[in-house]
Parts: structure tokens; sequence; C-alpha cells
């Protein structure tokens, strides 16, 4: 079964860098969800989007924006780069009104 | 506001012991409750859900939780453990079948001892 794909899977970025992650829904899931799960942390949520139209927003830092395509691909854009953003970034997609299947995740490593 | 608090960050059983991972959760509407696991450096696996109907719902590898009301918990439990069930484990709630975001705990890591 098709899953969430999310790239890169490593990423390692210098401080006040940008760096982009990529999420690609299962097909037919129509909501997409970041999170961002910190060393021995729990993951917090982001933001996310139906049917590529913010949906709820978390405690996202104003330097993150992301935006969901019309194929329902979703992208996460981070400027100026800290320490403190080095962390798992997870995706997950779910029909509407449906469990969230999360992707493997990208490790951002920032230095 | 939601939250939920999972009792015990570490958790060691032997294997072929029961395990069980405690979760209560705290909200104002009628929650939907998840179990998902995590193994190192992968992504999380949803083990099962609780969202309306049967209290006791069972989910892959043989985990089975029961959602109690009036203790507000769902607790993840598995008659006998493997090594194969060493991992994180955390639980997670949403107000809408997992349609809203979810909220999740601090996670539990499993130790499975030969």
């Amino acid at each position: 079964a098709a899953g969430v794909i999310q790239s890169p899977r490593h990423l390692i970025k210098e401080k006040r860098e940008t760096a982009t992650l990529k999420c690609y829904p299962i097909p037919r899931h129509d909501t997409v969800y970041w999170y961002q799960q910190g060393p021995g942390q729990d993951p917090q949520f982001l933001i996310s989007f139906y049917e590529k139209m913010q949906s709820d927003k978390g405690s996202i830092p104003d330097r993150f924006s992301a935006q969901q395509f019309s194929d329902y691909h979703s992208e996460l854009n981070m400027s100026s780069l800290e320490l403190g953003d080095s962390a798992l970034y997870f995706c997950a997609s779910s029909p509407y009104l449906a469990e969230q299947y999360f992707g493997p995740g990208t490790r951002l490593t920032v230095t | 506001a939601q939250s939920v608090t999972q009792l015990g960050s570490h958790v060691s059983v032997s294997e072929g012991a029961l395990v069980l991972l405690r979760c209560n959760y705290s909200s104002s509407v009628p929650p939907y409750l998840f179990w998902y696991v995590q193994y190192p450096n992968q992504g999380l696996q949803l083990l099962l859900k609780y969202t309306t109907g049967a209290t006791l719902v069972k989910g892959i590898n043989g985990f089975e939780a029961e959602f109690k009301k009036s203790e507000t918990s769902f607790h993840l439990t598995k008659p006998s453990a493997h090594m194969s069930d060493a991992a994180e484990y955390f639980c997670a709630c949403s107000t809408q079948g997992g349609s809203e975001k979810l909220v999740f705990g601090k996670g539990t890591k499993l130790t499975v001892n030969p």
C-alpha cells in the first residue's frame, strides 16, 4: 500500500539558512498535517491543510510557512534557521474525518 | 483544550510478560484516542484507535486498549511481550476522528528483556 512520502529524509543546514521540506500524501487523502518532534520529545502540531486551504495552525514560528499544492503535496519552508529548529519533521495525511498516517520524517540538523 | 498524560516514561518487561502502558486524557468534548508506535529513526505507526462504539479496541501486533470514560483512561495492553515490541509508544487524542490535530502524550519507551 502507498505511504506518505517525505523528502529529503535528512537535511543539514547552517544557522540563518533556508530549508524546504516536501510531503507527498497517500493518494486520495485530502488533508495534510505537519508535526515537529524535538530530541526526546513528543510530536508537536505545526499546521494542517484541507483541500489546499490552511485548516489549523499550531505553534509554528513566523519564520516557517507552508502550503498545499493542486496535486495535494505540501511543502514546509523554514527560513532564518536556528539551532533549536533541529528536529524530526513529520508529515501525516488522512482522508477527511479519518485517522492520520505518518511519513518517515525528515531529520533536520542545523549547525 | 485537550491533553494527554502517559504515566511512566520508561517501562521494562520480560519477554512473555504482560505489557501495560498507561494513558489518561483530558478533553472537554468526547475524544478520539489513538496509540502510535515509533521504532528508532522511523515514523509513527498507528497501532489502534478509539472513535465511537465498542470501548475495547484491538490493534495490530496483538495490542489492545480499553476506553474508560469514568477513569478518562485509554491504557494499552498486550498479554505477552515480544522482543520486537521494544519501541516508543505515544498516546494521542483529537476531537474528530483524527481529522483535527493530534495532541500527543510525552511517550513511553518500552524495553523488553530476554
